[in-house]
Order: structure tokens, then sequence, then C-alpha cells
């Protein structure tokens, strides 16, 4: 989606080690959110940021972090991989509180853990 | 706390059928809904929103939705289906007189079209 990137779009990693994914906005965006979504699961929250170094946790944050140091990166952190945080991941971004117009969402990053 | 479903995991439609997707929330206070769709291999699209005023909103692609409060609906419909619009779609519902609160989301109706 214009203005939003993800990095990378497909990573393989092995279990136990860190990873670390980046979000990238160009649109001056103050939220910020990580979704996973896995099959008869939807979409569920990771975390998210409602500003600068402003974040807070979701409903799956177990075994993730987050950070947020500019207005433009949003980076998700897995300390030590494992099997079941085999997914893919998304991001996504608006501009005002409550969401009022709706999420852009990025193109996903698809995570194996080995 | 927020909470929407789903219904229907996946759905068969014929191309020129008509097509109505479920939607039921539940939450307190003034909500505010969203229709999503996602092609395969994509992210996420905004299809239609409703937050006040009339109940029937229009979106992009032909769809439609109506608002019902006393159903705790958002339904999701088109006249008439093309190949192209086989994909996941998702209904999510935000509260309108909340801060911060992310929004909520159902998880999704896969929709396949045959010829």
């Amino acid at each position: 989606d214009a203005g939003i990137t993800q990095s990378p779009r497909h990573k393989v990693t092995e279990t136990g080690t860190p990873v670390t994914l980046r979000c990238h906005q160009t649109e001056n965006h103050r939220y910020m959110y990580w979704y996973r979504q896995d099959p008869g699961h939807g979409l569920r929250l990771i975390h998210y940021s409602y500003g600068v170094k402003d974040t807070d946790k979701g409903e799956v944050s177990d075994g993730y972090s987050v950070s947020r140091s500019k207005t433009e990166d949003f980076l998700l952190t897995l300390e030590s991989a494992t099997s079941s945080q085999t997914s893919v991941y998304f991001c996504a971004i608006s501009d005002v509180g409550r969401s009022l117009g709706g999420y852009t969402f990025g193109s996903g990053t698809r995570l194996t853990v080995v | 706390a927020q909470s929407v479903t789903q219904p229907d995991i996946h759905i068969t439609v014929s191309e020129g059928a008509s097509l109505e997707l479920r939607c039921n929330y539940s939450y307190g206070a003034t909500p505010y809904l969203f229709w999503y769709v996602q092609s395969p291999g994509q992210g996420l699209q905004l299809l239609l929103k409703y937050f006040s005023g009339d109940t029937l909103v229009q979106g992009i692609k032909g769809f439609e939705a109506e608002f019902k409060r006393s159903q705790s609906s958002f339904n999701l419909r088109k006249p008439s289906v093309h190949w192209s619009d086989a994909a996941e779609y998702f209904c999510a519902v935000g509260a309108l007189d909340s801060g911060n609160t992310p929004l909520v989301f159902g998880k999704g109706t896969r929709l396949s079209v045959i010829a």
C-alpha cells in the first residue's frame, strides 16, 4: 500500500533466534499497529503505538516487543522466535484517534520459524 | 469488550449471483464499523465504513452494507458478484466513544466464486 512498507516480505528463521520486523510509513500518521494473521483466527492485535515512544499491548503480546523511536518506524521484535510465531504479520497505520478513517495496511511479512 | 462475529467461514457463490456476508458486533457504546477485503497474498483494503447517519453505506467495487442497530449487524452485500471478488472479507468494529482503543476484527469470511 502506498505510504506504508513492511520489511522483509519473507523470512525464514530458526527457533530461538531474535527477529525484527520493520514497518515504515511516509504518511506521518500518529497510530501504528502490528497484527498477526493465522488461519481460523483472523487478525489478532500484537502491539500498537499512539505516538513516539508510546506503545501498548494487544491481545497476543507475549513473546513480542515493539519500539517506536520515530514517527515513521514501528519495529516488532521476537526476542526468541518459536514455531508458534510462524505467521503473516501485518502493520497498519491510522491518522486520528478512534481510527475514524480506518486503517491502511501494509502488504505483510510472512515469517516461518523452523 | 468489543467483539465481532462473522458466522460464515467460507461461502461459495456463482458469478452473477447476489452476495450477502454477515457480521454481528457486540459493543455497548456507539460503534463504528468497517468492511475490509484481502486478496490472496495482499494486505487488507478498506471497502466501506459506517459512523452515523444513513444506515445504508456504499463502498468501492459495487459493495454496500447496512447497519441495523436492533440486530447488532452490519452485513455486506453485492447484487452481482464477479470472479474478481473472490477474496477474504473482514468486518471490524471500533468504539466511537473511546480513545485509543484499536479496531477489533472478525475472523473473516472466505468468498469463492464459481462460473
